[in-house]
């Protein structure tokens, strides 16, 4: 079975610090992996993606995540967080069949 | 441009209304995908247009109806909803059939008296 786990339903930061979102997976098959943002009452934005290229993957506004397949990890880091990063984080499994599989969320909020 | 637009981007309807949901692309994406979204849970997939053909129905009930007119819209016709149906309906397009990335749009808050 395909499944994502998101290890922290919150994470709270004061802004300037890194941030860290854990996120495990497991797959039968080499796995595409994404990291989505989504603030209050909007859609989902697709922060990077992970398709079996290199394993550190850089995304947009200083957000980057690393495959590490003896962890089934792929953990998103960002080295100084801002205000406006406060936001839901999911991360997000293609099973390569048009499904993605989502993990429950992480609340990241970030204090001045 | 990677823009899904969804219009409206609110609505409240009645039990016994009929209302649509439209959902629109134009990055050429061959398959495109309606989500609920309940408050602090992930999406939920309900169904997937694959080349404008329905391809995936997640057993929604049939209150729920999909229409996929042209490659560049998809549309979700609303009847008889109960308040539970009261949700974020997201819309997501994507290269074609088992590309890796979804875009979404924004979503229509839904909310039935």
């Amino acid at each position: 079975a395909q499944s994502v786990t998101q290890l922290d339903s919150h994470v709270s930061v004061s802004e300037g610090t890194p941030v860290l979102l854990r996120c495990n997976y497991s797959s039968s098959y080499s796995p595409s992996l994404f990291w989505y943002v989504q603030h209050p009452n909007k859609g989902l934005q697709l922060l990077l993606k992970y398709t079996s290229a290199a394993t550190l993957v850089k995304g947009i506004n200083g957000f980057e995540a690393e495959f590490k397949k003896s962890e089934t990890s792929f953990h998103l880091t960002k080295p100084s967080a801002h205000m406006s990063d406060a936001a839901e984080y999911f991360c997000v499994l293609n099973t390569g069949f048009q499904k993605l599989v989502f993990g429950t969320g992480t609340r990241l909020l970030v204090s001045p | 441009d990677t823009e899904v637009t969804q219009t409206p981007k609110h609505l409240v309807m009645g039990m016994t209304n009929k209302k649509s949901l439209k959902c629109e692309q134009h990055m050429g994406h061959r398959a495109m995908y309606w989500y609920k979204q309940k408050a602090k849970k992930p999406p939920e997939l309900m169904f997937v247009y694959s080349y404008e053909k329905l391809s995936i129905n997640e057993s929604v009930p049939s209150r729920f109806s999909p229409e996929c007119p042209n490659s560049s819209l998809l549309n979700l016709h609303l009847h008889a909803l109960q308040p539970e149906d009261s949700a974020l309906y997201l819309c997501a397009s994507s290269q074609g059939r088992n590309a890796y990335e979804q875009y979404f749009g924004p979503g229509t808050r839904l909310t039935v008296t």
